[in-house]
């Protein structure tokens, strides 16, 4: 079961704050979080593992809360080259050898 | 900075014909992932592989689709006898462990089918 992301798209301008949500209906051991630019392979955020809260590279941060089986991707203070489709893929093997990505959330930051 | 390595860039099979997808790993890595993303949809999940045998595989993953390492440093994918259905993009990626390690991914392989 694939985990379910929110929302599906977000415009934003620069400077502003955005929010993206993961969800799974399935205990998670590690959440992980990926961007990727169109006609690019997903690049590596950030992993989110059981009872932790990571934070990332610029201004992008992380949340897990995995009793509700739940992740946010905080991005504060957007630059231009935020723009980008965030992926979250989610564990529930422990073993993280297989991961099930949402569907995307598609961010646009202008100027 | 190491990175995943996928060669071709893009290829262009007819329906039926059997095709393979070059991946080179980050060197000391010891996990390797397929993945593929269908235009415009979520990246799927296809077999993971580890110490020379396939560790985990998707329902996608039936007995058309194979996966090798046939060297040191290569780990290929195979399609058998190809699907209009297989177009898409097909991603090569490697950990230096599961768990909490990342998974690094090529640049892809564009698969067409015709």
């Amino acid at each position: 079961q694939q985990p379910v992301q929110s929302p599906q798209a977000v415009i934003l301008r620069e400077g502003e704050d955005a929010v993206i949500n993961c969800s799974s209906s399935k205990a998670l051991y590690s959440v992980h979080w990926y961007r990727q630019k169109h006609g690019e392979a997903p690049v590596f955020l950030m992993i989110l593992l059981k009872g932790g809260e990571q934070k990332g590279h610029d201004k992008i941060s992380a949340s897990f809360n995995e009793k509700k089986q739940q992740s946010s991707l905080y991005l504060t203070a957007s630059q231009l080259s935020y723009s980008g489709t965030y992926f979250c893929g989610t564990d529930d093997s422990g073993s993280a050898r297989q991961l099930t990505f949402g569907s995307g959330t598609q961010l646009t930051v202008l100027p | 900075e190491p990175e995943v390595t996928q060669t071709p860039s893009h290829q262009v099979t007819q329906m039926g014909q059997e095709v393979i997808l070059r991946c080179v790993p980050i060197s000391n890595h010891l996990y390797f992932y397929w993945y593929r993303q269908i235009l415009g949809q979520k990246v799927e999940f296809l077999v993971s592989f580890y110490n020379n045998e396939i560790s985990e595989k998707s329902e996608i993953f039936d007995d058309q689709f194979s996966v090798e390492r046939p060297d040191g440093s290569n780990f290929t994918l195979k399609i058998r006898s190809t699907k209009l259905e297989d177009s898409a993009m097909y991603f090569c990626a490697s950990s230096n462990r599961a768990g909490n390690q990342p998974q690094h991914f090529g640049d892809g392989t564009r698969l067409s089918i015709l």
